[in-house]
């Protein structure tokens, strides 16, 4: 079955640094990838997600960027801000609505 | 416009009893899915349902069930409860791909 890896598991910026969390994934049938933002206490909240047949996505200060190839995909955040600390998940779809999570990055931005 | 939404917020419950949970998707929304999420982890699917047929289940144990009903929404039911059951339980409504979660349902097993 699928298996998402993700890395950094913690990661500390300084308030207008760039942020970039990486994933991995093993199931080549997976053809959509979102990324989730969670708050301590909170629900998962979507923030962008990406198509395999398209290789980078943007909104606003968020990117996402896919290699098919390679398998892997990114998480760009650009000129981080306190309210960007949280924990985020990549996942990957192998079939309709199945989500696989990857462990999660803790993201702290410090100002 | 509501969101998903999940019912009880929190739960106490014993080794060895049962419990329910539900779970009501966003309006127009026909897929629902169940992840467990312990703490420090990323949730693992349980269970995905789409116009009331099961159509995934994870890699979990018998004593979880669910089922959807006629109007969508769903409800995750736990046997024989373990302490190993406690984590947030995610409900995700789902349109075109993308998964809106629910607040999720606390539980705890003592």
């Amino acid at each position: 079955g699928e298996n998402v890896e993700q890395h950094p598991s913690t990661l500390s910026v300084q308030e207008g640094d760039s942020a970039v969390i990486k994933c991995t994934y093993s199931d080549s049938a997976s053809n959509y990838f979102p990324w989730y933002k969670q708050e301590l206490g909170k629900r998962p909240q979507l923030i962008i997600d990406i198509r395999s047949n398209v290789g980078e996505k943007k909104d606003q200060r968020i990117a996402v960027t896919l290699n098919k190839t390679a398998k892997h995909f990114s998480l760009h955040i650009t000129e981080t801000q306190p309210e960007d600390s949280a924990v985020y998940f990549c996942a990957a779809e192998p079939y309709g609505n199945k989500l696989v999570f990857g462990a999660g990055t803790i993201l702290r931005v410090k100002s | 416009d509501a969101g998903v939404t999940q019912s009880p917020t929190h739960l106490i419950k014993t080794r060895g009893q049962h419990v329910t949970l539900r779970c009501s998707p966003i309006s127009g929304h026909k897929s629902v899915s169940w992840y467990q999420q312990v703490l420090g982890q990323g949730p693992q699917f349980i269970f995905q349902y789409y116009e009331k047929e099961e159509r995934g289940r994870g890699n979990f144990p018998d004593r979880f069930s669910a089922r959807q009903f006629p109007n969508y929404s769903s409800e995750l039911n736990v046997n024989a409860l373990l302490l190993g059951d406690s984590a947030l339980y995610l409900c995700a409504s789902s349109f075109g791909g993308e998964a809106f979660f629910g607040q999720g349902t606390r539980l705890t097993v003592v």
